[in-house]
Parts: C-alpha cells; sequence; structure tokens
C-alpha cells in the first residue's frame, strides 16, 4: 500500500503547455506539501495545504496553481510551462502536530517534469 | 539566502566504519531538526529528529547530535552499511515548513 502516491511518475511536454500532477495520501493526514527539486537538487517548499485550507504559499509564480478536492489529495496544475519548470515536485503530508506545529512528513516518489 | 547549509555534497566510507554528515544552520529560532534519506527516483523518508531541547538523540544505528551554540548538527550512523548509501537531508522546522538542507551523497564500500 503506498503511503503518498503521485502520478505520473514522469512528464515530458512542450514549453507553453498546461499539465497537471496528482497526488493522493492514504495515512488520515491533516496536511500535503509540494515540494520542488531543482536542478542543484535543492527540495524547496511551494505550497501547503491544511484540511483544503492553503497555508502556505511561497513565492511561486502564478502559473502554479494548488488544488485540494480533499484533504487525502493536493493536486498541483502548472499553465504554460517555461523551461525553468523543469524539475523533479514531491508530494509530501504529515499529521498536524497536537501544537499546531508541523510533525515528520512523508514523501511521495517525485514526479520528473521535463519542459522541451 | 540559504539557512540550513550542508557543506559536504558526498562522503565515501568503508563497510563497518562511522558515517558523520554534517549540517549548519543559520536562524538560532530554529527549535526542531530533522534527517531524512532518499534513495534515487524515491521520495526523501524521515530517519531520525531532535528537538532543540536535547543535544543528542538515538535510535539505533542512527545518532544525531546538535550543538546549538555552533547551530550545527550532525548525524552518525555506525557501523554504516552499503544500504546506507544515499543521500541524506538535513532539514528545520520554521513554523509550518520544513527548510531542507541541499543534500550529502553518502557512499558505503565493501
Amino acid at each position: 500500500d503506498t503511503a503518498v502516491s503521485q502520478t505520473p511518475k514522469y512528464l515530458v511536454t512542450q514549453m507553453g503547455n498546461d499539465k497537471s500532477i496528482k497526488c493522493e495520501q492514504n495515512l488520515g493526514h491533516d496536511t500535503m506539501y509540494w515540494y520542488k527539486q531543482d536542478s542543484k537538487k535543492f527540495l524547496k517548499i511551494m505550497f501547503s495545504y491544511n484540511n483544503k485550507e492553503l497555508i502556505i504559499n511561497e513565492t511561486v509564480p502564478n502559473r502554479f496553481s494548488p488544488k485540494s478536492p480533499d484533504k487525502a489529495h493536493l493536486n498541483l496544475h502548472i499553465n504554460s510551462l517555461e523551461l525553468g519548470d523543469s524539475a523533479v515536485y514531491f508530494c509530501a503530508s504529515s499529521p498536524w502536530g497536537t501544537s499546531g506545529s508541523v510533525d515528520e512528513q512523508f514523501f511521495g516518489p517525485g514526479t520528473r517534469l521535463t519542459v522541451l | 539566502d540559504q539557512q540550513v547549509k550542508q557543506n559536504s555534497p558526498s562522503l565515501s566510507v568503508q563497510e563497518g566504519r562511522i558515517s558523520i554528515l554534517n549540517c549548519d544552520y543559520t536562524n538560532s529560532m530554529f527549535d526542531y531538526f530533522l534527517w531524512y534519506k532518499k534513495y534515487p527516483a524515491e521520495g526523501p523518508t524521515f530517519l531520525i529528529s531532535i528537538s532543540s531541547i536535547k543535544d543528542k538523540n538515538e535510535d539505533g544505528r542512527f545518532t544525531v547530535f546538535l550543538n546549538k551554540s555552533a547551530k550545527h548538527l550532525s548525524l552518525h550512523i555506525v557501523p554504516s552499511q552499503p544500504g546506507d548509501s544515499a543521500v541524506y537531508f538535513c532539514a528545520a522546522i520554521v513554523g509550518d515548513k520544513l527548510i531542507f538542507g541541499t543534500g550529502t551523497r553518502l557512499q558505503v564500500f565493501p
């Protein structure tokens, strides 16, 4: 049973296209995240949702729009793809700590996006 | 501005010996740290964590040490095994989010 799953695992597309990456977690967690790992292998948070509500929105272009239809899903839609969007995108989830703080996160396998 | 730094991109250790992975941070307000391990083509997996009220946390072969005055933490793996070969990320919790270092690739050879 995969705890955090992402589809697709690989995505190759042309500049200017619109694409979506899906994420699902079956851990019953309240909080989900999207991270981007760039060519320098730096993992950086993009968004987080807690109970379908946007909590964190880092400085990410408006072309990136997360959507959380329910607590178990957080999808990432990217409009007008650019070359610089090529990266590995990781979804993660975590329980919400009793103090309201973040607990350790469980990551999906990643989606390697290549924009040509 | 990188708040969590892992200055060694790679480390090579013989099987059975100790692996020491280092991490430095800049913000003295960070109060909870985690180590993640990542195999190729997989997402990072949580390994061990430490709160700033402690200076050491041990879990089997893995021990994390925290030196708050130096803003430094380290992960010790002993004895190292070939299956430990992976990229290790140090991370700090800041408010609602994790801030990751750039990772250190550990290779354990026979």
